[in-house]
């Protein structure tokens, strides 16, 4: 069975503080990705991997870094958070083979105060 | 610019009848496109996709229709069912299997 797991569901964090959002998948995907989910704006890409090392920006990087050391973990950092950074972050998780679907973490719900 | 747009935020229908959900699109680009559905505080899940060479796709009661004229798709779902309350998301893929979403369309089915 398919698994995307996220290090945590609920965060709340101090502006100005360092954040890291982990991202693990089980099945050998080679691509990986973060999005983050807010009212009325739906799932926007923020980042994304084709493989280990590699990251390409998504549409809405910019507050954002990411680290893929690892195939199976893809980590977000926001290097100094902010209130605008509230939000639910998804991270995702696809093979590189034809048009398969990509497979959801739960989410992770930042608040940052 | 979003590429993918859900102009309804919510829909609601009563059990029983069909449900509509509508997706436009502006990449011409996209040779794919899928359906999510997310409960609350869980990811959002795969249901259904469509290939661009294609103008219907079925799954159960679940139907997906695309006009790639004018770049529309739409999801069917018949009978709906309370359990189909969710926000569904409408996505384009293209060749290189980047992926765009659509701001989502909350459905809720009155018992």
């Amino acid at each position: 069975d398919v698994k995307v797991t996220q290090s945590s569901r609920y965060l709340v964090k101090r502006t100005g503080e360092k954040v890291f959002l982990e991202c693990v998948q089980d099945m050998d995907h080679e691509n990986m990705f973060w999005y983050r989910q807010d009212p009325g704006l739906g799932l926007r890409l923020i980042y994304f991997s084709y493989d280990v090392k590699m990251k390409e920006k998504g549409d809405i990087p910019e507050g954002y870094s990411v680290s893929r050391e690892k195939k199976e973990r893809f980590s977000l950092i926001l290097e100094s958070a902010s209130t605008n950074q509230t939000s639910m972050y998804l991270c995702a998780s696809r093979t590189s083979v034809g048009t398969d679907t990509q497979y959801f973490g739960p989410g992770t719900r930042l608040t940052v105060l | 610019d979003q590429q993918v747009k859900q102009n309804s935020p919510s829909l609601s229908v009563q059990e029983g009848r069909i449900s509509i959900l509508n997706c436009d699109y502006t990449n011409s680009m996209f040779d794919y496109f899928l359906w999510y559905k997310k409960y609350p505080a869980e990811g959002p899940t795969f249901l259904i996709s469509i290939s661009s060479i294609k103008d219907k796709n079925e799954d159960g009661r679940f139907t997906v229709f695309l006009n790639k004229s004018a770049k529309h798709l739409s999801l069917h779902i018949v009978p709906s069912q309370p359990g189909d309350s969710a926000v569904y998301f409408c996505a384009g893929m293209n060749n290189n299997n980047d992926m765009r979403f659509g701001a989502g369309t909350r459905l809720t089915v009155k018992p």
